[in-house]
């Protein structure tokens, strides 16, 4: 079964280091997303992406944040200067379509933690 | 803005005993549902999506939803737990704009399974 693959699995860093996370969306999905899920709290939306731009973002999604599809296949999310606060569960997911009876397909996340 | 509450944050239950969780939600617009799962150390897995026609959904492991306008619920049951039923459940609602398909998410409940 196809699946979205994220990388890394956990990544460390030091607070106002740029970070960047990747996911391999499912290939002939047409929407990108990420949320996030901060420790004990919800999952939340940050970002979508289609056709090679940004379709909406929360209010969480600042300018710290950006989104590039550089190639065919990898979708990241770039953390420019990292916050303690940006410690989370980060969650990749596509879609085939963009209205709401459309499912996500999530990858499996990638843990940051800002020291 | 939608919302979405799921009541209680842990459920214990007995192998074998029925699972019930609860999510209520709140959406301007007559909403598409879903029900994920995240097994440890997994991203979310779909279980289930209410979208329109039926309002009793089956989903995937024996779950099923039902959708109850009136009430605005659509609380997920398994008549039988099993042990691989242990994860934690998310319920969604989505916003059905045409730029993305936007999950708002409940806070989850945890689901211990006891032998």
């Amino acid at each position: 079964e196809p699946e979205v693959t994220q990388t890394p699995s956990h990544q460390v860093t030091q607070m106002g280091q740029e970070v960047i996370l990747r996911c391999v969306p499912i290939s002939n999905h047409l929407y990108f997303y990420w949320y996030r899920q901060i420790l004990g709290q919800k999952v939340e939306f940050l970002v979508s992406f289609y056709n090679n731009e940004i379709s909406e973002k929360s209010e969480i999604f600042d300018d710290q944040f950006s989104v590039e599809r550089p190639d065919g296949s990898n979708f990241t999310l770039k953390i420019r200067s990292t916050k303690l606060e940006d410690s989370a569960m980060y969650f990749c997911a596509s879609s085939v379509g963009g209205t709401g009876a459309n499912v996500l397909t999530f990858g499996a996340g990638s843990r940051l933690t800002v020291l | 803005a939608q919302s979405v509450t799921q009541l209680g944050s842990h459920v214990s239950v007995s192998e074998g005993a029925l699972v019930l969780l609860r999510c209520n939600y709140s959406s301007s617009v007559p909403p598409y549902l879903f029900w994920y799962v995240q097994y440890p150390n997994q991203g979310l897995q779909l279980l289930l999506k209410y979208t329109t026609g039926a309002t009793l959904v089956k989903g995937i492991n024996g779950f099923e939803a039902e959708f109850k306008k009136s009430e605005t619920s659509f609380h997920l049951t398994k008549p039988s737990a099993h042990m691989s039923d242990a994860a934690e459940y998310f319920c969604a609602v989505s916003d059905y704009g045409a730029a993305g398909n936007k999950l708002t998410f409940g806070g989850g409940t945890r689901v211990l399974v006891k032998p």
